[in-house]
């Protein structure tokens, strides 16, 4: 079992650009959810996708989107980037919301200059 | 590997003492606690959880202590070993049931464990 995985691992963007970053869950996971963690801090909640729709949304603007997949993989999206963006963004992947059974994955890290 | 936090309070221990590692949470309505490990490079790694109608719980090595009175909770690692370095996060969810905006993770502490 791969656990779960984020690609790419580090990503360089410069302000006003667009950044995917992708998730895959762990094997069994149906549930996905973001975080982003600015440096010396805790995560943030971002988002969750559960059956191909958002459920829950943290206190983030709309140029953070997102997608869940059949596959249950998914996508983060920011758009129109600012310096404060950057972060690590980390995946989490869970079956049915529970986060009891929550695994992080190892996040991509994004530098917007 | 990357740095997960360059300002954050460091408790640091030697190899074989005891480790604790506190966290003051933000609501007195808080139900459910979660300890996790973060590693250089790598995502939070769960270690241990406790209900709000549990004072204690122990795993291997670890055990958990919450006191509701003063919102307070506490990770002991026992025989601390240099593999438990790492910084140690304290996760609170503020509202009953599962819900992502409710999940709050605190500042984390880092333990830097001595030879």
């Amino acid at each position: 079992d791969a656990g779960v995985t984020q690609s790419p691992t580090h990503l360089i963007k410069t302000r006003g650009q667009q950044v995917t970053l992708r998730c895959s869950p762990k094997s069994g996971h149906d549930t996905v959810s973001w975080y982003q963690q600015a440096l010396g801090q805790g995560p943030q909640f971002i988002f969750q996708y559960y059956e191909e729709e958002e459920r829950q949304r943290g206190n983030f603007p709309d140029r953070f989107s997102g997608h869940q997949f059949p596959n249950y993989s998914s996508e983060l999206n920011v758009n129109a980037l600012l310096l404060g963006d950057s972060a690590l963004y980390l995946c989490a992947s869970s079956f049915s919301s529970s986060v009891e059974t929550q695994y992080f994955g190892p996040g991509t890290r994004l530098l917007v200059l | 590997g990357e740095s997960v936090g360059l300002h954050l309070p460091t408790l640091s221990v030697q190899e074989g003492d005891n480790s604790i590692i506190n966290c003051a949470y933000s609501n007195s309505a808080s139900d459910y606690f979660i300890w996790y490990k973060q590693e250089s490079g790598k995502g939070p790694q769960f270690i241990i959880d406790i209900r709000s109608n549990m004072d204690k719980r122990q795993g291997q090595r670890v055990t958990v202590l919450l006191n509701k009175t003063v919102k307070h909770l506490s990770l002991q690692i026992a025989a601390t070993q240099p593999g438990d370095s790492a910084v140690y996060f304290c996760a609170e969810n503020i509202e009953g049931g599962w819900s992502g905006q409710n999940f709050v993770f605190g500042p984390g502490t880092r333990l830097s464990v001595l030879p």
